[in-house]
């Protein structure tokens, strides 16, 4: 069966640190993954998505980045935090090929201080 | 680009029916689809709409009018472990994207 891990489940940073958020699927080959972004009682704001090893595209550029050096391996990733930074990060993964469900992460919880 | 609207807060007795509505706007419209979000936890999946019409899963029922790009997820026979957030999400046709919407909280009471 298919899996999906992100890690660390919480994390508090100072503002202007860097951030690098992991997550990684199991039990699948060349999925489309996915970054979103929750800020409190908000909805789902996409950040990034990917159809393929190093193919990402960018929803929201500003001061994010992210990167899919494996093909079950998505980094979500900041030089420099804002405050704004702060929220709900979820990965999510899907099949390629017609299939329409997503399949979320547990999510990292981020507080930029 | 996207735009996806539905209705904040929506309150509900145990028992009853309710409907959340989303409609909206896209280029390349694919489908749509309906995401249940507890408090603290991570979305899952409800159902799913490519073709207009009413699809039935259970007490969860949706329905897509492409035309008037419009779709709601029905719930009826509400109890109290319904009380989550409600998102709709459209897919892009041939892009793979999926946005979400801001998400209608549903608030079940006695």
């Amino acid at each position: 069966s298919q899996t999906i891990h992100q890690w660390p489940a919480t994390l508090v940073q100072p503002v202007g640190s860097p951030l690098s958020l992991e997550c990684t699927v199991e039990g699948t080959s060349n999925p489309n993954l996915y970054w979103y972004r929750q800020a409190a009682g908000r909805g789902l704001q996409l950040l990034f998505y990917s159809v393929g090893i190093g193919q990402i595209s960018s929803e929201v550029p500003q001061n994010l980045s992210a990167s899919r050096p494996q093909d079950r391996q998505f980094i979500l990733s900041s030089k420099k935090l804002l405050l704004s930074d702060s929220g709900f990060y979820l990965c999510a993964w899907r099949e390629t090929g017609g299939s329409y469900e997503q399949y979320f992460g547990p999510g990292t919880r981020l507080t930029v201080t | 680009g996207q735009s996806l609207e539905q209705p904040s807060e929506v309150t509900a007795v145990e028992g009853a029916i309710v409907q959340i509505n989303c409609t909206y706007q896209t280029s390349g419209f694919y489908g749509l689809s309906w995401y249940q979000q507890h408090d603290g936890g991570a979305p899952t999946f409800l159902s799913y709409n490519a073709l207009d019409g009413l699809e039935e899963t259970g007490r969860f029922s949706s329905f897509l009018s492409r035309s008037d790009s419009y779709g709601y997820l029905l719930l009826q026979e509400l109890q109290m472990k319904d009380s989550a957030s409600y998102f709709c999400a459209v897919e892009e046709e041939g892009y793979q994207k999926v946005t979400f919407g801001t998400g209608t909280k549903l608030q079940v009471i006695p």
